[in-house]
């Protein structure tokens, strides 16, 4: 199965961008990543689905223009825009290996955003 | 309007079984596609997938945790339990349980949405 690993944290000022890295680990290059978004003491969020040709499937509930993804080689990447304080949160991806029914799901370490 | 909540006991002592349960609204377990997850995160980590049933009782486990875990459903009362024998300290996470869809096209989320979680220590 799948390792993905993420930097243990991240920083923008308000109102700029950032983009978050997913790595996947090798021979897994045609693999599709989940990000998810956690505010403190909440339930992760899905945010999108992404592949190599960039989103897969429809953004989640309530998730603002300012969040986009794009796919390349073995790494996922998550961008977000004119960043806000809500914006800070724990991004996790996560991928699910096998493929129907069959199925085990893993994530990545976590990346803290922090709004400067 | 999805919605899932875990539930069960805050504390419990090593080598214990914990039990808990998902209770959710806004689809049917009985509906073909359809599943419920359990994920769990230890205080500052990771998460971790534990285990999946779907509406057709085929059910999925972590294979690190596998001889630990059995995920069961009530269709009639919307939910899932989740229990995990020989609790130890390392345990000591929030568990939480997610809606999963299948998609043939594989355009669907893996889990979503989530239930807030629910905080389990495992101390003597």
């Amino acid at each position: 199965q799948p390792v993905l690993t993420q930097p243990p944290s991240a920083s923008a000022s308000l109102g700029a961008s950032v983009t978050l890295t997913c790595t996947l680990s090798s021979g897994y290059s045609n693999y599709k990543v989940d990000w998810y978004q956690q505010r403190p003491g909440k339930g992760p969020r899905f945010v999108m689905r992404v592949g190599t040709g960039g989103i897969v499937g429809s953004k989640g509930d309530g998730i603002p223009d300012r969040f986009s993804v794009l796919g390349s080689g073995l790494n996922r990447y998550l961008t977000i825009k004119n960043i806000q304080e809500e914006d800070e949160s724990d991004y996790h991806c996560g991928a699910d290996h096998g493929s129907g029914s069959n199925f085990v799901g893993v994530f990545g370490g976590g990346t803290k955003l922090t709004v400067l | 309007q999805i919605t899932l909540k875990e539930s069960g006991p805050p504390l419990v002592k090593p080598t214990q079984t914990l039990t808990l349960t998902c209770t959710f609204s806004g689809f049917s377990l009985s509906t073909s596609g359809l599943g419920v997850g359990w994920i769990r995160q230890p205080p500052g980590k990771a998460l971790e997938w534990l285990a999946l049933i779907y509406w057709d009782d085929d059910k999925r486990y972590s294979p690190s945790l596998k001889t630990r875990l059995t995920i069961t459903k009530d269709t009639s009362k919307n939910q899932v339990v989740l229990t995990m024998t020989n609790m130890d300290p390392v345990d000591t996470a929030t568990y939480f349980c997610a809606h999963r869809r299948l998609c043939s096209s594989g355009d669907c989320a893996m889990f979503d949405p989530w239930g807030q979680g629910t905080l389990v220590t495992v101390s003597s």
